[in-house]
């Protein structure tokens, strides 16, 4: 498809409790990004792919967080036993050969 | 990671041209320029980007200064649609198309009709 999705739309987890996210990039794109939206205009990068394999990690905060991008699969970003410092809009986004990034709509998180 | 500095808000009026301004003074050679926008409970929508020469798309116009630490995002005549918040975002040449965003906090441009 022409636009990136995410579901869910929304999560509610209570604290330590696992959350996994799903993207699914523009058909033909090559790098999938995942980021984080704290705070109103706070954005954190927290990693990348290049097709299956891991391109740049390191935003990730590795004790909680992993993510996968395998063939044939949305792409997924999944928290282990989460924190209320957790809860986010996480944003995806794929990139093809025209140096822009397209944005998914969002999964908000909270954690409770 | 090179940092960019932003207004936090700017305000315009419908139908009017609205400049707003970037500070990158630590850019490096090679990085290349992106703006995107968020309207509200969106994701970040692409705007336009560039390297070194003056750039314009149907959507905007963006001007880089000769020594590329600055730049400035130009609409030509704001409308309601266009209130947003506007992030200015360098990202790595070695793969333009793999390198990741740095956001800074953006400026919120207000438009009022």
């Amino acid at each position: 498809g022409e636009e990136v999705a995410q579901t869910p739309k929304h999560l509610v987890r209570g604290e330590g409790q696992k959350a996994k996210l799903y993207c699914a990039p523009i058909k033909g794109h090559s790098y999938v990004f995942w980021y984080q939206q704290v705070l109103k205009n706070e954005f954190k990068f927290l990693i990348s792919f290049q097709n299956e394999n891991v391109f740049d990690e390191t935003g990730m905060p590795k004790e909680r967080f992993s993510a996968k991008c395998l063939p044939n699969s949305p792409c997924s970003l999944e928290i282990q036993a989460t924190k209320l410092e957790d809860s986010a809009v996480y944003f995806c986004a794929s990139s093809g050969t025209g140096g822009q990034q397209y944005f998914g709509p969002g999964t908000r998180l909270t954690v409770t | 990671d090179a940092k960019t500095t932003q207004p936090n808000s700017m305000e315009s009026n419908e139908e009017e041209p609205v400049h707003l301004p970037c500070n990158h003074s630590t850019i490096s050679g090679t990085d290349y320029i992106h703006w995107y926008r968020q309207l509200p409970s969106q994701g970040p929508e692409y705007v336009i980007h560039g390297l070194t020469s003056n750039v314009n798309n149907r959507m905007a116009s963006l001007a880089i200064a000769e020594d590329r630490k600055s730049s400035t995002l130009i609409l030509h005549r704001a409308t309601l649609r266009d209130a947003a918040v506007y992030y200015c975002i360098l990202r790595a040449n070695y793969n333009t198309n793999a390198g990741k965003s740095t956001f800074g906090d953006g400026t919120t441009l207000t438009v009022k009709p």
